[in-house]
């Protein structure tokens, strides 16, 4: 079956802590992963994905086949990084096409 | 000012009726699909289009409809036979069969 999990509701830290937002998944062909965040009163946006290998607002994240997970990460977090994180995988659908398989979130609060 | 616009941002609706929730992008996005966003479960596809005058259902469909007259518009109505319609629903486009999604800002949708 096609899943992503977010294990965590909430993850609450202090300003200058390390963060590490959960993800696994399951997919039985090769997955492409992304993180999707939505700060307060803005539409959900692409944070990164795991093909570009790219550090966005400090953030990385990187995809463990073995341990089918890709845990978003940043070594000092901000005020500025509250907000909602969506991981999600895409996955095949008929004819071709792809779509999105959404986790159920994960709230980051950064607290002062 | 490029991008998708999701109308109205609140809606109403008395149980058995049909009611209908825009989307239109000037992105010029092949793409474009519908989510729900419920919380603790993050978003479900609910139907998704390639391109014009052709939609496919998503993991959630039952319930609603969609048409894809024109490349830019992409509506979605919620029929009486949805049978818990309160949620908040997100449109997104996106280039080719797969490349970064584009959201709306949302409509929220609540059932007296």
């Amino acid at each position: 079956a096609q899943r992503v999990t977010q294990p965590e509701k909430l993850l609450s830290v202090f300003k200058g802590a390390p963060v590490e937002l959960k993800c696994n998944y399951s997919y039985s062909g090769s997955p492409e992963l992304f993180w999707y965040v939505q700060y307060s009163r803005q539409r959900l946006q692409l944070l990164l994905r795991h093909i570009s290998r790219e550090s966005i607002k400090g953030f990385t994240a990187d995809l463990n086949k073995g341990e089918t997970s890709f845990h978003l990460k940043k070594p000092f977090a901000q005020e500025e990084d509250s907000a909602m994180y969506y991981c999600a995988l895409s996955a095949a659908l008929s004819g071709g096409y792809n779509k999105l398989i959404f986790g159920a979130g994960t709230r980051l609060a950064v607290h002062p | 000012d490029g991008g998708i616009t999701q109308s109205p941002k609140y809606l109403f609706r008395k149980e058995g009726q049909n009611v209908t929730l825009s989307c239109e992008q000037n992105l010029n996005h092949d793409a474009m699909y519908w989510y729900r966003q419920d919380p603790g479960q993050g978003l479900r596809l609910i139907y998704y289009s390639q391109i014009v005058n052709d939609f496919q259902k998503g993991d959630i469909a039952e319930g609603y409809s969609v048409s894809r007259e024109k490349k830019e518009s992409f509506p979605l109505t919620v029929t009486s036979a949805q049978k818990n319609p309160t949620a908040f629903y997100l449109c997104a486009s996106s280039i080719e069969r797969f490349r970064e999604l584009f959201f709306g800002e949302g409509s929220r949708l609540t059932v007296l």
